[in-house]
């Protein structure tokens, strides 16, 4: 299987701050790689799609960017609902795997 | 507008069974490929399961292959999950996603629990 690693695994950011996440696939992906973010008790949100497609109604100021094995997910101008956890996926190779989250934290 | 409605799950024992079901609506179900997408309490999403439009491709995560079923009813707009030999290991909130490999549209999820 494709374990994908995140890092940093949480992050301390303020309002109006940029932020950068960071996803790493054991093996070459291509660009199959897609970010969702997940607020507590609350269903995922599509982020962005084949690394760094924006996904319908996501705000420009999420952008993601890599091929191969490095990935990154980019927050510019942090707003209070951005504090959330977010993951990665890769669904290049069966079965599909999920990064293990970054908890984005005020 | 798009919808996606799980429900079935609930508590159940260890070596039970259990099947949980999606209903989608506000699109045309038999286009889309289907997922499950599954959360332990407190952990990361785990891929499960996805199967495709006319329910001639089934893929599934290795820890619930031979026990896991995913099937679809397009008449009836609803995917299936079905769960047997459950363990405890299982427990987790199940998600039904609108997905092949990009969810683009995820269901609110329904928590089963595998206890004594």
């Amino acid at each position: 299987d494709i374990q994908m690693t995140q890092s940093p695994s949480s992050l301390s950011a303020s309002v109006g701050d940029r932020v950068t996440i960071t996803c790493r696939a054991s093996q070459g992906i291509s660009n199959s790689l897609a970010w969702y973010q997940q607020k507590p008790e609350k269903a995922p949100k599509s982020l962005i799609f084949d690394a760094s497609g924006l996904y319908s109604g996501v705000p420009s100021r999420f952008s993601g960017s890599g091929s191969g094995t490095d990935f990154t997910l980019t927050i510019n101008s942090l707003q209070p609902e951005d504090f959330a956890t977010y993951f990665c996926q890769q669904y290049k190779t069966y079965p599909f795997t999920f990064g293990q989250g970054t908890k984005l934290e005020i | 507008e798009v919808q996606l409605v799980e429900s079935g799950g609930g508590l159940v024992q260890p070596g039970g069974s259990l099947r949980l079901s999606c209903a989608g609506s506000g699109f045309t179900f038999s286009s889309y490929w289907l997922t499950w997408v599954r959360q332990a309490p407190g952990k990361g999403l785990e891929w499960v399961a996805n199967i495709k439009h006319d329910g001639g491709e089934k893929y599934y995560v290795d820890s619930v292959k031979g026990r896991f079923t995913v099937s679809r009813d397009n008449v009836k707009n609803s995917v299936y999950l079905q769960m047997n030999s459950l363990r405890a290991e299982d427990t987790a909130v199940y998600y039904c996603a609108r997905a092949h490999g990009f969810a683009t549209f995820w269901g609110q999820g329904t928590l089963v629990t595998v206890s004594s």
